[in-house]
């Protein structure tokens, strides 16, 4: 079945403690990008990649990391998290990026940072 | 830039009753125009998607949109609402060309009372 995995799906926290949420994709896609959303505020693009090593910010990139080593994994790091980063985390990933391709997304990782 | 503008942050409508939620987009050329639902607890799936020819376009649930270029507008639209389609509706505008990241709308949260 084609998707798109996140893990861990709930995760609290204490600020400044390192942590990594996990995205995968078995479509062979090469576009791979996360998303937050906040109430009122809809989604907001953090960090996207092209293509294996190739990653950009986004719309919202303060306070995160990310990599891509493959071409199915795109994992987030939150090298210190705060408590303005407790929010709804999204990863999503489409065959290209732009020229309308679907993209397909994950169920989400519920963060809280206290 | 593109942006995209919805402009009813929530809807309630009864079970039966008909439905249209409102999406009006900023892009100076043709964009790539697409609605996705958000049902509680669950990531987004894509109900629907423009990118040229036909102007009302089908979507998966029953639900269709209307791209209109001299209203910058891409209306949802079902005739029948059900119960389970209660859930979050996103409208995103992608450029036809260059790679640039969807931008998504700040969603519109629809109730469905019996």
């Amino acid at each position: 079945e084609a998707q798109v995995t996140q893990n861990p799906r709930y995760l609290i926290t204490v600020t400044g403690k390192k942590l990594t949420v996990t995205c995968s994709q078995n479509m062979n896609h090469e576009y791979m990008s996360w998303y937050r959303q906040d109430p009122g505020l809809g989604l907001r693009q953090i960090y996207y990649s092209m293509n294996v090593e190739v990653t950009d910010k986004g719309d919202v990139p303060e306070g995160y990391k990310v990599s891509r080593k493959e071409k199915r994994n795109f994992p987030l790091i939150l090298e210190s998290p705060s408590p303005n980063q407790t929010s709804l985390y999204f990863c999503a990933s489409s065959l290209e990026q732009g020229r309308g391709y679907e993209q397909y997304f994950g169920p989400g990782t519920r963060l809280t940072v206290t | 830039a593109q942006s995209v503008t919805q402009p009813d942050i929530h809807i309630t409508v009864s079970e039966g009753a008909s439905l249209e939620l409102r999406c009006n987009y900023s892009y100076g050329a043709t964009p790539y125009l697409f609605w996705y639902v958000q049902s509680p607890g669950q990531g987004l799936q894509l109900l629907l998607k423009y990118f040229s020819g036909d102007t009302l376009v089908q979507g998966i649930k029953g639900f269709e949109a209307e791209f209109k270029r001299s209203q910058s507008s891409f209306n949802l639209r079902k005739p029948s609402v059900h119960w389970s389609d209660a859930a979050e509706y996103f409208c995103a505008v992608g450029r036809n060309s260059g790679n640039t990241p969807l931008v998504f709308g700040k969603g519109t949260r629809l109730s469905v009372i019996a």
